[in-house]
């Protein structure tokens, strides 16, 4: 099974702008793993905040946006919020079978 | 208003066998992609395996950890999901949610169950 990488943790000031990214050890990711990104709070459910590399649902706030970037999935936050603070996970499908990555860990102080 | 509610979890012995059931309400069930998702005491998420409806095949995909051991079905007349999980393992100890994300026409959703735990211990 492949393995999807994203960096443990990052720490953004408030207004400030972060961007975690989401890497595969099959190579480039691209569009045809359609990158998910999901938040999740403590003692909550995830959220879906991207599907399909860049598509936003109705809830998510405009300041988060998707996309490829050097070969992995971003999912970038610009002007960061107290409670943008989460776990956030990225999921890439490998012709239909999904695989989390690990999570990051954002922090906004 | 969707509602996804799991049930089905406890606690059994490595070896065991459990089935997990969601109970789907509030959209048309039989037009809805359902996946599971589990998530360790503590650990990150891990995706186990996806529905189709039956307008796009009914077919299923399963992570590799679980492959051969857990099987996702789908009763549309009960608007139910089940997640059959055989050959349990300590590892498999986690909280265990279904989620329905899209519908047969792709348009995507994110409605999640509120989980239900499964302990596989002696």
């Amino acid at each position: 099974q492949a393995v999807v990488t994203q960096e443990p943790s990052l720490t953004v000031s408030p207004g400030g702008t972060v961007t975690l990214t989401c890497g595969s050890s099959t190579g480039a990711v691209t569009s045809t793993h359609y990158p998910y990104w999901f938040q999740q709070k403590p003692g909550q459910a995830p959220r879906t905040l991207i599907y399909d590399t860049s598509n936003r649902h109705s809830w998510t706030p405009a300041r988060f946006s998707g996309s490829l970037l050097g070969g992995k999935a971003a999912l970038a936050l610009s002007g960061a919020q107290p409670e943008d603070e989460a776990e956030y996970y990225c999921l890439l499908s490998y012709t239909g079978v999904g695989v989390f990555g690990g999570g990051t860990k954002l922090t906004v102080l | 208003e969707v509602q996804l509610v799991e049930s089905g979890g406890g606690l059994v012995k490595p070896g065991g066998s459990l089935r997990l059931s969601c109970a789907a309400s509030g959209f048309t069930f039989n037009d809805a992609w359902m996946k599971w998702v589990r998530q360790a005491p503590g650990k990150g998420l891990e995706w186990i395996g996806r529905i189709k409806s039956k307008a796009n095949g009914g077919t299923t995909d399963h992570a590799a950890p679980v492959q051969g051991r857990f099987t996702i079905s789908r009763d549309d007349s009960k608007n139910t999901l089940f997640l059959q999980m055989n050959s349990l393992k300590v590892e498999d100890t986690a909280v265990y949610y279904c989620a329905y994300y899209r519908d047969s026409s792709a348009y995507h959703v994110d409605h999640w169950g509120q989980g239900t735990l499964v302990t596989v211990s002696s």
